[in-house]
């Protein structure tokens, strides 16, 4: 049970919009703990996606963007298209545990 | 180019040792803090460890601590993860990672490519 709670699954088809929410507590996320986003392509190693709530490292897409609020974040995929399919992971860091924090993980599928 | 290289994972019997290692090049290896991540198969990420620059502060997952050590030695540019007792449960691949900056607000911006670990009799 992950600290960090993300839906297991999301999809859309290609062009759309999803949106992938990861909701955290007053420990992590809600005490101010910057949120980023991880893409995991099948059989790859993670890569950094979304840093510091809502910036793109270069080479990113525009399509990707994130937001936070509160004690939650969410991430935006927008104009879907099948090479977006892989699992995406929020990580923060949380004061009660003094340590780094990642949601269990959302996989996407584009239909 | 920014690399990092684990080393030392394989099959383990239940309480057992392994030493992990990871060397770090591309980068001023003592400037930044290093962790390390695992993965256990069809599961997803998990944080269990991390160390500062200069080694002198360290953290641990729960699931870990007490067991697991963190260490570095910044002459080499390697990072170890020298772990003990070791579970079925710590059955996964591990990852070393490149950290941003100190403290909280870091994050993971460069990952090897991951090294198996399986604790099985």
């Amino acid at each position: 049970q992950s600290v960090l709670t993300q839906p297991p699954s999301v999809s859309g088809a290609p062009g759309q919009r999803v949106t992938i929410s990861c909701t955290g507590s007053t420990s992590n996320i809600g005490a101010g703990f910057d949120v980023h986003w991880y893409q995991q392509l099948p059989g790859t190693v993670p890569k950094i996606l979304i840093f510091d709530n809502n910036n793109r490292p270069s080479g990113v897409p525009d399509r990707f963007s994130a937001s936070k609020s509160g004690t939650s974040a969410s991430l935006a995929i927008s104009g879907l298209q099948a090479e977006d399919e892989a699992d995406y992971y929020c990580q923060s860091f949380d004061n009660s545990l003094n340590g780094w924090v990642f949601g269990g993980g959302t996989k996407l599928t584009v239909l | 180019e920014v690399q990092m290289l684990e080393s030392g994972g394989g099959l383990v019997q239940p309480g057992g040792s392994l030493r992990l290692s990871c060397a770090g090049s591309g980068f001023r290896f003592n400037t930044y803090g290093m962790t390390w991540v695992r993965q256990a198969p069809g599961k997803g990420l998990e944080w269990i460890s991390a160390i500062s620059g200069s080694g002198y502060t360290t953290y641990y997952a729960d699931s870990v601590k007490g067991r697991f050590t963190i260490s570095r030695d910044n002459s080499k540019n390697t990072l170890y993860l020298q772990m003990n007792n070791l579970r079925a449960e710590d059955t996964a691949v591990y990852y070393c990672a490149k950290m941003t900056k100190s403290g909280s607000s870091s994050h993971f911006d460069y990952w090897g490519q991951g090294t198996l670990v399986t604790v099985s009799s």
